[in-house]
C-alpha cells in the first residue's frame, strides 16, 4: 500500500524566499505523480504532472523533481508571494485510472 | 473547456438521514471519475471511482456508495449517515493526460 509524507507539516516564509517543500512515497512503481495546491475550503487546483520518465517539470515560479528509485518528489518555488499561501499536496499515481494516493500536505504562509 | 461541478457546498444531516451528492463534468467524453473524501487533519482517501457508465469501483468499505447513471453525472449516496462520514468530500474527474481536476467540494457535517 502507497503511503505518501510530506514535510515539513506548515512552513512559514516571508515574501520573496524561495523555499522547496518535500514529498516521500514508500511503492516507488509509479506512472506519475502530481502537485496541487489546496486553498482553505476549496477544491484542489493541479500544479504540475512529472511523468515516471521525467527527472522534473517547471511552471512558471514552480519546479516539481522526481527521484522514482528513491521514493522523493520537490517542489521548489522561486520568489514567494503572499498569494501562494495555501496546502500543497503530492499525489503519486500507483493504478490504473489515475488513484492518486495524496500526503497530508504542507501547510504554507508567505507573510509580508 | 471543461468544468465540473459539484453541490451543494455544504451541508448539515442528522445521524441516521440519507445523503445523495451530485457531480457534473461538461466539455468532455467518457472521463473518469472520482470521489475522494477529507477528514479532519488526514489526507484525501479515494472513495470510488468511475471509468463508465454503470461501472463503480470502490475503494474502501464503508456507509456510502456511488453510481453514474449519466456519462457525466457521478452521484455518492448514503441510505443512513453516521457521525463518522463527516468530511469535505471532492469529486474530480481524469483526462487522457492522467491529469485530475477537482470540483470545489461539499463539506459534510453529520450531527
Amino acid at each position: 500500500k502507497q503511503e505518501v509524507t510530506q514535510i515539513p507539516a506548515a512552513l512559514s516564509v516571508p515574501e520573496g524566499e524561495n523555499l522547496v517543500l518535500n514529498c516521500s512515497f514508500t511503492d516507488s512503481a509509479i506512472y506519475n505523480l502530481q502537485w496541487f495546491r489546496q486553498d482553505p475550503g476549496k477544491g484542489l487546483t493541479s500544479l504540475l504532472l512529472i511523468q515516471s520518465s521525467q527527472r522534473e517539470q517547471t511552471s512558471g515560479r514552480l519546479n516539481a523533481s522526481l527521484d522514482k528509485s528513491s521514493g522523493r518528489s520537490t517542489l521548489y518555488i522561486a520568489a514567494s508571494q503572499p498569494g501562494d499561501s495555501a496546502t500543497y499536496l503530492c499525489a503519486p499515481d500507483t493504478g490504473t485510472a489515475s488513484k492518486l494516493t495524496f500526503g497530508t500536505g504542507t501547510r504554507l504562509q508567505v507573510t509580508l | 473547456s471543461q468544468t465540473i461541478h459539484q453541490w451543494p457546498a455544504t451541508l448539515v444531516q442528522p445521524v441516521g438521514s440519507p445523503l445523495s451528492l451530485e457531480c457534473t463534468v461538461e466539455g468532455t467524453s467518457n472521463p473518469n471519475l472520482y470521489w475522494y473524501r477529507q477528514a479532519a487533519g488526514r489526507g484525501l482517501q479515494l472513495l470510488f471511482y468511475s471509468v463508465g457508465i454503470g461501472q463503480i469501483s470502490s475503494e474502501v468499505p464503508q456507509n456510502l456508495s456511488a453510481s453514474r447513471p449519466q456519462d457525466r453525472q457521478f452521484i455518492l449516496s448514503s441510505k443512513k449517515l453516521l457521525l463518522s462520514d463527516s468530511g469535505f468530500y471532492l469529486c474530480a474527474w481524469g483526462d487522457n493526460n492522467e491529469k485530475l481536476f477537482f470540483g470545489s467540494g461539499t463539506q459534510l457535517s453529520v450531527l
